[in-house]
């Protein structure tokens, strides 16, 4: 059974960093792109950033690019996403997601529970 | 603002059919068969019910088909049923620069 785990969320004050993690089981990790998606309460979502099953190929949602890190351990089976300069906007349900594909082509086929990150004073 | 326009709402009748519309440009679903559509239930994760425009993924029911003309995609959903009420999100590939995108979702109410 495919799981996605995130971890790493909570309450940061403007400005400040957080890193947070997913950790999968149940599929060959290194076999498939991973990716990060948010919901800030109450709206739509919104996918933040992608990395190809090698890290070869990365990308960001403009809104956090320079700001956020998408990386991850085949190793550990585990995704990460260090966040800095972290604004009010950022609050959000973060979701760590599979691809389908070794290299991404958005089609998001499992997904975690979600983190909760609050940016706030 | 979204990227890709969809209805804020549809409703239906259980055993009808509806469709949701997902209109973007020609530098985003116009140009790629990577059109995706995401179930949302309240308090859940979403769901993959559709993928590359018009592939189901193993497990969703073939009530769900998906397609797309030009620059629109389209989701529908026929024999509604009360368990299909839910959010619903398309997201479409939309170039190297800009990588993906999604619709500001559409509430989907089962009269």
């Amino acid at each position: 059974e495919v799981q996605l785990v995130e971890s790493g969320g909570g309450l940061v004050q403007p400005g400040r960093s957080l890193r947070l993690s997913c950790a999968a089981s149940g599929f060959t990790f290194d076999d498939y792109a991973m990716h990060w998606v948010r919901q800030a309460p109450g709206k739509g979502l919104e996918w933040v950033s992608g990395i190809s099953w090698n890290s070869g190929s990365i990308g960001y949602a403009d809104s956090v690019k320079g700001r956020f890190t998408i990386s991850r351990d085949n190793a550990k089976n585990s995704l990460y996403l260090q966040m800095n300069s972290l604004r009010a906007e950022d609050t959000a349900l973060y979701y760590c997601a599979k691809d389908m594909g070794a290299v991404a082509k958005g089609n998001f086929d499992y997904w975690g529970q979600g983190t909760l990150v609050t940016v706030s004073s | 603002q979204s990227a890709l326009t969809q209805p804020a709402s549809v409703s239906g009748s259980p055993g009808q059919s509806i469709t949701i519309s997902c209109t973007g440009t020609s530098s985003d679903v116009g140009s790629y068969n990577l059109v995706s559509w995401y179930q949302q239930h309240p308090g859940k994760a979403p769901k993959l019910m559709i993928y590359e425009v018009s592939k189901r993924p193993s497990g969703v029911s073939n009530r769900f088909s998906g397609s797309k003309s030009g620059n629109t995609a389209s989701l529908t959903i026929s024999g509604l049923q009360a368990e299909d009420e839910a959010d619903y999100y398309c997201c479409s590939y939309a170039g190297s620069s800009t990588f993906w995108v999604f619709g500001g979702g559409t509430k989907l109410t089962v009269l």
